[in-house]
């Protein structure tokens, strides 16, 4: 099955600065990698997405990259605020298994 | 739309007791997944359906863990016996399979406490 690896596990930013996250994947037929937004106590909610046809997809101050050939994708958030803060999962999907999720960075915006 | 209904938000009961959880999908969604949070081991599938057919439970830890769809608008996760190690919040979540993934909408989550 899917194997998903999610880098760094927390990671403190200075509000403004940018945070990166990055992830790799297993099986090489994934083709559909979407990203979610955890806050305390709540679910998990779907910030972004990007299918295996396309190599960068950008929604405001977030931008998400793939590379197929490494088998990893990464989360760019720009211009961090203090409502970034919160748990971010990456996750993979190919054929018909389910979603399979990162382990979770932890972002901390600092004032 | 109401979104993923999850009951109870909450559940607390003691070593041996058998648990059930609830799902009520997004209506036309043809999808639906249950899983585990926890902070050791993250978000873990256990289970999903597609048109009411299980299709995938190798995630379901044991065989006191048992799901069933009986309709496209609601599921149950049932424990029996529960044990403290099940302690969780557990998700369910659906979505419109055709062919090209959609995303994933959850619910708020059962957080349960076996003690």
């Amino acid at each position: 099955g899917e194997n998903v690896e999610q880098h760094p596990s927390t990671l403190s930013v200075q509000e403004g600065d940018s945070a990166v996250i990055k992830c790799t994947y297993s099986d090489s037929a994934s083709n559909y990698f979407p990203w979610y937004k955890q806050e305390l106590g709540k679910r998990p909610q779907l910030i972004i997405d990007i299918r295996s046809n396309v190599g960068e997809k950008k929604d405001q101050r977030i931008a998400v990259t793939l590379n197929k050939t490494a088998k990893h994708f990464s989360l760019h958030i720009t211009e961090t605020q203090p409502e970034d803060s919160a748990v971010y999962f990456c996750a993979a999907r190919g054929g018909a298994d389910g979603l399979t999720f990162g382990k979770g960075t932890h972002l901390i915006i600092q004032p | 739309d109401a979104g993923v209904i999850q009951s109870p938000r909450h559940e607390v009961t003691e070593m041996g007791q058998e648990v059930t959880l609830r799902c009520k999908p997004i209506s036309g969604h043809n999808s639906l997944f249950w899983y585990r949070q926890t902070m050791m081991r993250g978000l873990e599938l256990l289970i999903y359906f597609n048109n009411n057919v299980p299709i995938d439970d190798s995630g379901m830890p044991e065989d006191r863990f048992s799901a069933k769809m009986p309709n496209a608008s609601f599921s149950t996760l049932k424990i029996q016996p529960s044990e403290p190690r099940d302690s969780a919040v557990y998700f369910c979540a659906s979505n419109q399979e055709g062919g090209v993934s959609s995303p994933l909408h959850f619910g708020n989550g059962t957080r349960l406490t076996v003690t």
